[in-house]
């Protein structure tokens, strides 16, 4: 089983529609987490991060955490064209030195079609 | 603040060739972690460096090595590259330290070394 798991679509959805991006975990010990976006042929980019449970806003993006439930979304609202990317969840869970050590789940390719 | 600058950007080897890729953290952050991407198995953590000491290790083989300098700035090594080892080889910094603990784990990436093995 995938410590970090999302699925990777791709995901469609019409511009101006709000855009639901789901990420499941199993190290119940996590304690942060992430989403990043990456364009095509480029770099992750933090976008989004939550610690508690509940919502978090920022813009047009809502992070969504239910550590019950070992789940976490990304909620996109009025998605653009320039919103198609691949969403990746990263889950940060204490290491044995104290630091946080992060596991990427494999992305969700999302594609706003005007 | 310049952002995670990762050198070179493009590396074209062959099979039994070794290779150094070089990474500067955004200044002031001490830990520097390097992932490998491939488009099959997404994004898998290879190391961390933290005041030139390594704190975490991945599932790699021994062939993938690293080192920290007292600057930050890191280098990551594959020896005798196979075909399986192509690949976007990014790194990414964090402050790793002080009060605030929500921003000390937050990791930023570079642009990446995509290296490909012929």
């Amino acid at each position: 089983q995938k410590e970090v798991e999302q699925n990777s679509g791709p995901l469609s959805v019409p511009e101006g529609a709000i855009a639901s991006l789901n990420c499941t975990y199993s190290d119940r010990g996590s304690q942060s987490f992430f989403w990043y976006r990456q364009y095509s042929g480029k770099s992750p980019e933090l976008i989004m991060f939550i610690y508690s449970n509940g919502d978090k806003e920022d813009g047009r993006f809502t992070a969504q955490l239910n550590k019950a439930s070992q789940y976490v979304s990304l909620l996109i609202r009025d998605s653009q064209p320039s919103d198609s990317a691949t969403y990746l969840c990263a889950v940060g869970a204490l290491s044995n030195f104290g630091n946080e050590k992060l596991t990427f789940g494999t992305g969700t390719r999302l594609t706003i079609i005007p | 603040k310049a952002g995670v600058t990762q050198t070179p950007r493009y590396l074209i080897k062959t099979r039994g060739q070794q290779v150094t890729l070089s990474c500067s953290p955004i200044s002031g952050h001490r830990s520097v972690s390097w992932y490998q991407q491939t488009p099959g198995q997404g994004l898998q953590f290879l190391f961390e460096y933290f005041s030139e000491t390594q704190r975490n290790k991945g599932n790699f083989p021994g062939r993938f090595s690293g080192r920290q300098f007292s600057n930050s700035r890191s280098e990551m090594n594959v020896s005798t590259l196979e075909l399986g080892d192509s690949a976007l080889y990014l790194c990414a910094s964090s402050l790793a330290e002080g009060q605030d603990v929500l921003a000390k784990n937050i990791q930023y990436f570079g642009a990446g070394t995509r290296l490909s093995v012929l």
